[in-house]
């Protein structure tokens, strides 16, 4: 079982939708979670960090389930500029030292006019 | 803001060459991260350093080596270059351990292209 899955994608959408995806972690220890979105042949840049209590950031809401070790990110009113791949990131402390950041596969979204 | 700066977007070398990629931050952040990222593979982490002259293996290090002499820099080498390590190659880098909340800042990347 890979460390981080997400929806295959892709998702097409029309301007306005609302769109969720999805991610599962398998390491239970995993301490901090966030999704980053990707345009085409540009490095990742995060979009929000996902707290245990849920939060929002505009039309962007991130949702988080230990219990089931399950990631959510909702995207309400969606504009063409919402169009990217959308990773689904991971964090696990390693012993003593560093982090290990594990990336989805990624979800790839298209906004249609 | 952060600033993780790669010093080539664009990079052609010949088959059995050295190569270098550079990374720097401007952030005084103890961990740097090289990754590389594939068509169908994702983001695949090669070496990453949590201190100056401190480096650990990461999931793909074979073909590569890493040099971090100053906190700000963090090299990745390319030994002797091979077509499969055409890719294009991201640096990140993090603040401490104890922020473990702290997202990993990413380089705008270098798409490197071995003939």
């Amino acid at each position: 079982r890979k460390e981080v899955e997400q929806d295959p994608g892709p998702f097409n959408v029309p301007e306005g939708a609302t769109v969720a995806f999805n991610c599962t972690y398998s390491n239970s220890a995993s301490q901090s979670f966030f999704w980053y979105r990707q345009d085409c042949r540009k490095e990742p840049k995060l979009l929000m960090s996902v707290y245990s209590s849920g939060n929002e950031d505009g039309r962007f809401t991130a949702q988080l389930n230990r219990a089931s070790q399950y990631i959510s990110l909702l995207i309400r009113d969606s504009k063409l500029s919402d169009s990217a791949t959308y990773l689904c990131v991971v964090n696990l402390v390693r012993d003593n030292y560093g982090q290990n950041f594990v990336f989805g596969p990624g979800t790839r979204l298209s906004v249609l006019p | 803001d952060v600033k993780v700066t790669q010093s080539s977007r664009y990079l052609v070398k010949r088959t059995g060459e050295k190569v270098f990629l550079e990374c720097v931050q401007d952030m005084d952040h103890e961990n740097m991260f090289w990754y590389r990222q594939d068509p169908g593979l994702g983001l695949r982490l090669i070496y990453f350093s949590y201190d100056v002259k401190m480096k650990e293996k990461g999931d793909i290090p074979e073909g590569y080596s890493v040099s971090r002499e100053k906190k700000e820099r963090f090299s990745l080498i390319l030994e002797s270059a091979s077509t499969n390590q055409t890719s294009m190659y991201l640096c990140a880098s993090s603040p401490d351990t104890s922020s473990y909340n702290s997202p990993l800042h990413f380089g705008n990347g270098t798409r490197l292209t071995v003939t």
